[in-house]
């Protein structure tokens, strides 16, 4: 089974810090994003990335950046995290194909 | 822009009936559809991939199936379990563009004793 991994379950951190949420997958997926949900929003789109080094913008880039030096992990940083950006942050991978995609377990934030 | 809609948002049910849970989108052209199950404060849960060549696929006590030309997707459950209790979600691949899945906000579940 393909296992996407999140750094970690919880995390509270202050306004104005630079925050990385990592996520690793073991399966060589060319695809992997990030999106963010929240109520009554439900799973919105941040980035995504089609390869190493590649990434594209999602809904709700904004305030947001990525990375992908390795094609197993895709890191999304918060320049200056703020408390508009507590939420939940879900990583996916996948071709994309006839299998779908799969997701991590998910990163709770909390910026105070 | 595709837009995907669930209804209900919330359903309660006692255990051991059968539910269908409903998803539409409005751009028909897509390239698959996926059921995903949401325990609360945990990740998604792949169920079930409907690609849009198909009408249905099955796992057990559960059977979705797809209208494409009406937009239109349902997620039956048979025989209904508490440990059904969850949240689930539809997602849709949209033909033709990057491989981002686009989401419903979801039908929270609860099957009651």
């Amino acid at each position: 089974d393909v296992k996407v991994t999140q750094s970690s379950r919880y995390l509270v951190k202050r306004t104005g810090e630079k925050v990385f949420l990592e996520c690793v997958q073991d399966m060589d997926h060319e695809n992997m994003f990030w999106y963010r949900q929240d109520p009554g929003l439900g799973l919105r789109l941040i980035y995504f990335s089609y390869d190493v080094k590649m990434k594209e913008k999602g809904d709700i880039p904004e305030g947001y950046s990525v990375s992908r030096e390795k094609k197993e992990r895709f890191s999304l940083i918060l320049e200056s995290a703020s408390t508009n950006q507590t939420s939940m942050y879900l990583c996916a991978s996948g071709t994309g194909g006839i299998y779908g995609y799969t997701f991590g377990s998910g990163t709770r934030l909390t910026v105070v | 822009k595709q837009e995907v809609t669930q209804i209900p948002a919330a359903l309660s049910v006692p255990e051991g009936e059968n539910l269908v849970l409903n998803c539409s989108f409005t751009d028909s052209a897509i390239y698959n559809l996926q059921w995903f199950r949401q325990d609360p404060g945990k990740g998604l849960t792949s169920l079930l991939l409907i690609q849009s060549s198909q009408r249905e696929q099955t796992s057990g006590r559960l059977n979705a199936s797809l209208d494409k030309s009406s937009g239109r997707s349902t997620l039956y459950i048979a025989a209904s379990q508490p440990g059904d209790s969850a949240t689930y979600l539809c997602a849709v691949r949209a033909a033709g563009t990057a491989s981002k899945l686009t989401f419903g906000t979801g039908t929270r579940l609860q099957v009651t004793l």
